[in-house]
């Protein structure tokens, strides 16, 4: 199955510390999203790639935020100086087309616990 | 971006249907109806979308009122896998086509 995957699945750390998230999406799909999911509620979008170029941030994204999609092909996001807010899933999709028509195919995501 | 509403839970028995409904008043008329289902654990995925007419696949059938205003997805003999939280967002037509989730339908089946 060549779905999207996103490595690792959970992490634990400690305030203040680094972390970083990488997502391998759908071969050949050139649209890439991340999103955040905290408990008892719906995704919310952080950034969007298109191939490499990032096309859009939230306000979500704050500066300790980083999104990069070198190549075009997997992406990182990466949380510098984690605070506990930042606990939450975060999800990563792709999407062959862009297009109000089309969907977009999620990973299963990585938990992240801040401690 | 428009916004939907829906109940925060609905309950089923197994193999009966199961009709989640979902309101959006401001819907726009290019504005696209996606359903997503996320079950424990997992990341969403895709169930149906529409724009006008109603449509059925594999998994689920999607009744679209005549005005747009509200739709409803409808799992036709439910089981206990279909046991899910279940999204209606809204798609525009431009930009990047991210989605706006909202807390959704919780459903639980029962055996």
């Amino acid at each position: 199955d060549t779905g999207v995957s996103q490595d690792p699945r959970h992490k634990i750390t400690k305030r203040g510390q680094n972390v970083t998230f990488r997502c391998d999406p759908i071969s050949e799909h050139n649209r890439l999203y991340w999103y955040r999911q905290t408990l008892g509620q719906g995704p919310e979008f952080l950034t969007y790639f298109q191939n490499e170029a990032q096309l859009e941030k939230s306000r979500l994204l704050s500066d300790r935020f980083s999104a990069e999609r070198p190549k075009g092909s997997f992406s990182t996001l990466e949380i510098q100086r984690t605070e506990q807010g930042d606990s939450a899933m975060y999800l990563c999709a792709s999407s062959a087309r862009q297009g109000p028509s089309y969907e977009q195919y999620f990973g299963p995501g990585t938990r992240l616990t801040v401690t | 971006d428009a916004k939907t509403t829906q109940p925060n839970s609905m309950e089923s028995n197994e193999e009966e249907p199961v009709h989640l409904p979902c309101n959006h008043s401001t819907i726009s008329g290019t504005d696209y109806i996606h359903w997503y289902r996320q079950l424990p654990s997992q990341g969403p995925e895709y169930v149906i979308h529409g724009l006008t007419s109603n449509v059925n696949n594999r998994m689920a059938s999607l009744a679209i009122a005549e005005d747009r205003k509200s739709s409803t997805l409808i799992l036709h003999r439910a089981t206990l896998r279909d046991a899910a939280v279940y999204y209606c967002i809204l798609r525009a037509t431009s930009g990047t086509y991210k989605y706006i989730f909202g807390t959704g339908t919780r459903l639980k089946v029962l055996a």
